[in-house]
């Protein structure tokens, strides 16, 4: 079964600052793709960005990018310009490319945006 | 466009009573999605419907949860009796597809609580 990893149970940003989340797997799966959703206090999960393992390219979604590497299994999300709306928890998922493409999350990591 | 809409929002039981929650999923969406978020934790998939036919059911615990999803539309997950360790947020969520970078979008979410 697939494993992820995110090591930090909570991380604290000043506003405008950027902050790097981090994200691990471990998986032999040849074909895979990575999630990062976000989850306020309301509880709703937000998708935020995607990064399939054969894209050429880290992904980007606004202030949001994805520091892809793929031979150390990290998929670390890095928002630029934090701001107080961004305080929430963070997902990340792991998605095989077969089978029922099912997700897997991890713990998550609560970030705080300090003013 | 629509999001994903569930109901009730919270839920108050005791112990060995039976609950019922509904999942209407975005116009469209043939795959839908039920998890359970432990305080804590990120979502654990519980089963996944691919229009009306069950896709992955392999963490559900069948002895007390069932779910279904006629005409393959909206659904329905139920558990019967529920204990204390079911007290968690029951996530719907739903796809047009199950691969690539096609995201899942989330419901608000059932918070159960078992006393």
């Amino acid at each position: 079964a697939q494993k992820i990893t995110q090591t930090q149970p909570g991380m604290f940003v000043q506003e405008k600052e950027a902050v790097t989340l981090d994200c691990t797997y471990d998986t032999s799966d040849p074909s895979y793709g990575l999630f990062w959703y976000k989850q306020p206090s309301s509880g709703e999960m937000i998708f935020l960005i995607y990064q399939g393992s054969y894209d050429q390219q880290n992904a980007t979604e606004g202030r949001y990018s994805l520091n892809f590497q793929k031979a150390r299994k990290s998929a670390n999300l890095v928002i630029s310009a934090s701001q107080l709306g961004d305080s929430a928890m963070y997902f990340c998922a792991f998605r095989s490319g077969a089978g029922s493409y099912q997700l897997t999350f991890g713990k998550g990591t609560k970030l705080s945006v300090i003013p | 466009e629509a999001g994903v809409a569930q109901s009730p929002r919270y839920k108050i039981i005791e112990k060995r009573q039976s609950v019922a929650f509904w999942c209407n999923p975005i116009s469209g969406h043939a795959t839908l999605y039920w998890y359970q978020q432990i305080l804590g934790q990120g979502p654990k998939l519980l089963i996944q419907f691919q229009n009306n036919g069950v896709v992955d059911d392999s963490q559900l615990p069948k002895d007390r949860f069932s779910a279904e999803r006629l005409k393959g539309v909206d659904s329905t997950l139920k558990i019967q009796p529920a204990k204390l360790e079911d007290s968690a947020v029951y996530l719907c969520a739903s796809s047009f597809r199950t691969s690539g970078r096609y995201e899942q979008f989330f419901g608000p979410g059932t918070r159960l609580t078992v006393l």
